[in-house]
C-alpha cells in the first residue's frame, strides 16, 4: 500500500456542487498538507495541519475547507465548486520541519 | 516573503548529454532546499535535499545539486541524462521560521530526446 493515498484519482463535477477529496497516510506523521498544481504555477499551499487540533490556511485557501479526522486522515472540501478550481490536487505528509514531504499520487479534479 | 524562481520552464536535451536545471530563491531567513521530480501522471518524489553541511548534495538517479549561499541558488545537475529522466522538476524551500511549509518554484520540464 502507498504511504499516502488519495481518493478519488479523477473526478468530474459540476459548478456549484460540493465535493470532498480524501487523504490518508500510513507514515505516522503529524504534519499534513494540501496543495494544488496548475501548469506554470508549480504547487501552491491550500491548507496545512501540524496535528489533529492545529489547522492553518495556506496561500490560496479561499473556496476550500479541510477536516483533520485523525492523525492519518486529512480531507479537503470544495463547498461550491467553480471552474477555476479545476486542477491537480496533492496531499502530503512530513515528519518535521526539515524533512522532505511524502506526496500522494494526486486527484485530478475537473469542474464543468 | 520567500519565493523560488526556476529560470527555465522547459529544457530540451539529447540523451547522454549533461543538463543543469537552475533554481534561485529569495528569503530573509535561512532555508532548507529541495528538488522534487514528477514523472507523467504521478506524484512528486524527493530527489535530494540540503539541510546543512557540504554544499554539494547527491541524490537519487545520479542527480546532484550545489547550494550557493552568496548567489542564493541551488542548481540541479546530471552529467549524462537518459530518456527515463524526462519529467517535471521542482525546486522548493522551507524557510527556518515557517514551521515546515514547503514553497515551490514553477517547475522545469526536462525533455530528453534520443
Amino acid at each position: 500500500d502507498a504511504d499516502v493515498t488519495q481518493t478519488p484519482r479523477n473526478r468530474i463535477t459540476k459548478t456549484g456542487k460540493r465535493i470532498m477529496l480524501e487523504c490518508s497516510q500510513t507514515k505516522g506523521h503529524d504534519r499534513m498538507y494540501w496543495y494544488r498544481q496548475d501548469p506554470g504555477l508549480g504547487l501552491r499551499l491550500i491548507y496545512y495541519s501540524f496535528d489533529v487540533k492545529d489547522i492553518n490556511k495556506g496561500e490560496i485557501s479561499d473556496g476550500y475547507s479541510v477536516s483533520r479526522q485523525a492523525q492519518a486522515k486529512f480531507s479537503l472540501s470544495l463547498e461550491s465548486a467553480i471552474p477555476n478550481q479545476t486542477a491537480l490536487y496533492f496531499c502530503a505528509t512530513s515528519a518535521y520541519q526539515g524533512s522532505g514531504y511524502t506526496f500522494g499520487s494526486g486527484t485530478r479534479l475537473t469542474v464543468v | 516573503a520567500q519565493s523560488v524562481t526556476q529560470l527555465d520552464s522547459q529544457v530540451p536535451v539529447f540523451e547522454e548529454a549533461p543538463v543543469e536545471l537552475r533554481c534561485n530563491y529569495s528569503s530573509s531567513v535561512s532555508v532548507y532546499l529541495f528538488w522534487y521530480v514528477q514523472y507523467p501522471n504521478q506524484g512528486l518524489q524527493l530527489l535530494l535535499k540540503y539541510l546543512s553541511g557540504s554544499t554539494l548534495v547527491k541524490g537519487i538517479n545520479g542527480f546532484e545539486a550545489e547550494f550557493n549561499k552568496s548567489q542564493t541558488s541551488f542548481h540541479l545537475r546530471k552529467p549524462s541524462v537518459h530518456i527515463s529522466d524526462t519529467a517535471e522538476y521542482f525546486c522548493a524551500v522551507i524557510p527556518y521560521n515557517q514551521g515546515g511549509k514547503l514553497i515551490f518554484g514553477q517547475g522545469t520540464e526536462l525533455s530528453v530526446k534520443p
